[in-house]
């Protein structure tokens, strides 16, 4: 079956703009995950979607970060006022939604900010 | 709070060579393991994991780690390399007691064999 897909696949902004990263998970999958990778760094998580739960936002880095999951299914990240330290790839992943289920990762973002 | 240490941030090794990639988590509680590769311009890859059970865990591709509690570590080896497990090697913990959906990674391995 298809797989966790994410677009677009590379974003060339400029400092100050916004952008918008899409995540479309594996189907029937109930837990979203957002992590950062950056250079050296690993991943950094970011924002985590249960089901009809609230979302764990304990990751995002400020406020010009936030992310929403619509319909349980599709999520978007919107990152406002870019700034060049946001530059990196942004990964999605998505899955059965209990601890011991390992995460299906899409292919990434990846985000510069000029 | 869990946190990964993967010690190494880079392994080079000729093929057909052993190789050992360090994991160590720090929370003694139950925990869940795992560990993720992802190759040059992919996504992650589920490796193999640990749920319970026996401590030795293997993938179809010939790596295995072992669970040691007592260190609370979760190295993952390989008896002889390809030239094709070049790739970036990513442990990841998880809680077992159900405090925590989300996953914690090291910040990775770079595994890099020469011919």
């Amino acid at each position: 079956g298809a797989g966790v897909s994410q677009s677009p696949s590379n974003k060339v902004t400029e400092k100050g703009k916004d952008v918008e990263l899409r995540c479309d998970p594996i189907s029937g999958h109930t837990a979203l995950y957002w992590y950062r990778q950056s250079l050296g760094q690993g991943l950094e998580f970011l924002i985590y979607f249960q089901g009809n739960s609230a979302p764990d936002k304990s990751g995002l880095p400020s406020d010009r970060f936030s992310a929403e999951r619509t319909g349980g299914s599709v999520s978007t990240l919107t990152i406002q006022r870019t700034q060049q330290e946001d530059s990196a790839v942004y990964l999605c992943a998505s899955s059965l939604g209990v601890n011991n289920s390992p995460l299906h990762f899409g292919n990434g973002t990846r985000l510069t900010v000029t | 709070a869990q946190s990964v240490t993967q010690l190494d941030s880079q392994v080079p090794v000729f093929e057909e060579a052993p190789v050992e990639l360090r994991c160590n988590y720090s929370s003694s509680v139950s925990v869940y393991l795992f560990w993720y590769v992802q190759y040059p311009n992919q996504g992650l890859q589920l490796l193999l994991k640990y749920l319970s059970g026996s401590t030795l865990v293997e993938s179809i591709n010939g790596f295995e780690a072992e669970f040691n509690k007592s260190q609370t570590s979760f190295h993952l080896r390989k008896p002889s390399v390809h030239i094709s497990d070049t790739a970036e090697y990513f442990c990841a913990v998880t809680d077992a007691s159900g405090g925590s959906y989300i996953p914690t990674f090291g910040r990775g391995t770079s595994l890099i064999v020469h011919p």
